[in-house]
């Protein structure tokens, strides 16, 4: 399948620590995003990184690309009790209108 | 004003009936989907049109049926409902642009009995 996979499942750490989480995917991309979840809410873009990009800032995001081994990493700096929610990588496949999205990993941030 | 609206937001029904949910964008989008979540989050892609022309279906059954009368509406009609269809329904929409990112609606929670 073509989906993103994220890793870990589940993510438990104190207010103020970083969080990092993985994507591996399988196909060639043109670009791949990050969304975050909220329970019970719809996903929300956080940011987009293209295929010629290797690393990419917004706020306390930070975003690798390595598409020679066909994984992302995103890091969330100085957490917040209101980052505690899933977050879900979509990668194109190399079409630009097709997003695929695994599982999420579930980030649960404690004050 | 709600970018991407779905209703209903809650739907329980019994095995073998036919249901819809309607979903709106007033975002100008010309590109609309619908997403399904399992129990375990998984979010998998079933159907995408482009200003009312279908351009993505993956392998969904054709109990599914999706229709979009206009580019700002994609509905998703289905039949002869079974207990696998329990999920939540997210219906999204995004520019044309090569880099365009998705909206999501707040998504519909179907549960057959």
């Amino acid at each position: 399948s073509q989906q993103g996979e994220e890793d870990p499942q589940a993510l438990s750490i104190q207010e103020g620590e970083n969080a990092t989480m993985n994507c591996s995917y399988k196909t060639s991309i043109n670009n791949l995003q990050w969304y975050r979840q909220n329970s019970g809410r719809g996903l929300v873009h956080l940011i987009l990184i293209r295929s010629n990009e290797r690393e990419k800032h917004s706020g306390r995001l930070r975003v690798t690309l390595d598409t020679s081994k066909k994984s992302s990493s995103l890091l969330i700096t100085a957490s917040r009790a209101a980052d505690t929610a899933s977050y879900f990588c979509a990668t194109d496949g190399g079409n630009f209108n097709k997003f695929y999205f695994g599982s999420g990993t579930k980030l649960n941030v404690k004050p | 004003d709600t970018a991407v609206s779905q209703t209903p937001k809650y739907l329980v029904t019994q095995m073998g009936n036919d249901k819809s949910i309607k979903c709106e964008q007033n975002l100008g989008h010309d590109t609309m989907y619908w997403y399904k979540q399992d129990s375990k989050k998984f979010l998998k892609i079933m159907f995408s049109y482009n200003n009312k022309e279908l351009i993505i279906n993956e392998t969904v059954p054709n109990r599914f049926s999706p229709k979009s009368p206009d580019k700002a509406h994609l509905n998703l009609h289905i039949n002869s409902l079974e207990l696998g269809d329990s999920a939540v329904y997210f219906c999204a929409s995004r520019t044309g642009r090569n880099t365009g990112e998705l909206f999501f609606g707040e998504g519909s929670r179907l549960t057959v009995l």
